[in-house]
This record gives structure tokens, sequence and C-alpha cells, in this order.
């Protein structure tokens, strides 16, 4: 079956610019996450959306992120006046549902490569 | 932040030998996971730990849940070349509600045959 996609696979931008990253999540999953991972790092949280809604954004680094959901399902990640610091791969990942304790599974998706010059 | 210390961060074996790795934090975490990345790909979910002294085999991978809910431990038995790649322990923060993440640094695995 389709795991989760993303695109582009690879962005390549200006300092200053702006852009936008897609996220397909696995058919069905109610839960959708984004994570940023720097060059030799392990992946940092971003954001959260169950269904429609972000539940819990304490991620995201400055108020140039914002990431919406409008369908409960494709989410977009977009970073507005794009630094050199954003440069990094940005992971989505999505699981079946959520429970008050235990977390699901997060499927990770193969991530989009962002370079800002 | 929390924060989860991996180690070791490289490690350059032998085809056939075992593997261990490990993780801590100075925080409680209510699950633990262990990923393997390849390049070019997203993390893939190898063992998933979700109560304290908890042992979890998966193959030749086992893994333990620290009691004290603040380490866990990674090993690998007889290595073979497929093994190559980098490992991430994770943890879900013992907060209600909270289904974040939150990963190690990374332990890089090679292997010469």
């Amino acid at each position: 079956g389709a795991g989760v996609s993303q695109t582009p696979s690879n962005k390549v931008t200006e300092k200053g610019k702006y852009v936008e990253l897609r996220c397909d999540p696995i058919s069905g999953h109610t839960a959708l996450y984004w994570y940023r991972q720097s060059l030799g790092q392990g992946p940092e949280f971003l954001i959260y959306f169950q269904g429609t809604g972000a539940a819990d954004d304490s991620g995201l680094p400055n108020d140039r992120f914002f990431a919406v959901r409008p369908e409960g399902s494709v989410s977009t990640l977009k970073i507005q006046r794009t630094e050199r610091g954003d440069s990094a791969v940005y992971l989505c990942a999505s699981s079946p549902r959520t429970s008050g304790v235990r977390t699901d599974t997060q499927y990770f998706g193969p991530g989009t490569r962002l370079t800002v010059l | 932040g929390q924060q989860l210390n991996q180690s070791p961060q490289s490690m350059f074996i032998q085809e056939g030998e075992d593997v261990s790795m490990n993780c801590t934090s100075s925080s409680i975490f209510n699950t633990w996971l262990w990923y393997k990345q390849d390049p070019g790909e997203g993390p893939v979910l190898l063992i998933a730990l979700y109560k304290a002294g908890e042992l979890t085999s998966n193959g030749r991978l086992t893994a333990q849940f620290g009691i004290t809910r603040k380490d866990s431990f990674l090993n690998i038995s007889a290595s073979i070349p497929s093994d190559v790649g980098i490992y991430f322990c994770a943890g879900q923060p013992y907060i209600q509600g909270a289904q974040k993440l939150v990963f190690g640094q990374g332990t890089r695995l090679t292997i010469n045959p």
C-alpha cells in the first residue's frame, strides 16, 4: 500500500523567498506530524495535527513557520522569508489515531530536502 | 527542552559482530522507540517499548525500556551488511496528551565485510 509521500523531494530557494512543502499521509490516518532534521542530527518535532486542527505546535521555531491541514488529510508546511538556517530535511509522519497515553506508530515519509542559498 | 543522549555516535565493526547502543535522558519518558534511517529515506520503526523494564525482541534486535524510565538500549546480534545505517532512539514525553517524539542524535553503524 502507499506510504507517506512528500513533495517536492528537493527544494532549492534563495534567502528571503517563500516555500511550501506538501505531505500526503497514509489514507485514513488521522494524526499527522512534521519534523525537521538537520545534518547529522535526529529529527526535531515541529507540529502535530489531530484531524484538521493543530494539537501541538510547540516545536515551530518562530512565526515564519506555519502549517495547515484544511481537510484533515494533506498538510502543507509554509515557511516565509526563508533563512540559510532553515536548510534541513523536513520529514512528515502519520499515524492511525492517537490515544491519551500511548502513541501510535508514526510512519515517516522520505522527507523534503530544503536548501536556502 | 528535553534531550536524549545517544551513544556511541558511530561504530565500525566486522560483519558477524554484536552491536550495542544506548540512550539516556534526564526526564522520564512514557514510551521508548528505536528507528533505523537509510540515506534519503525517513526513519523506519524497529522496536517499540511501552512499559518500564520491558525487554522486546524483533529478530536479531533486542531492546529494553529502563526501570527508571530514563534510558533504553538496543542490541543487534550477528550483524550483517544490511544493518548499515543510522539508528535513532526516540521517546514520548511523560506528559498527558503529548504525542510528539523526542529523538537522540543517532548512532551511525558501519560494517566491514
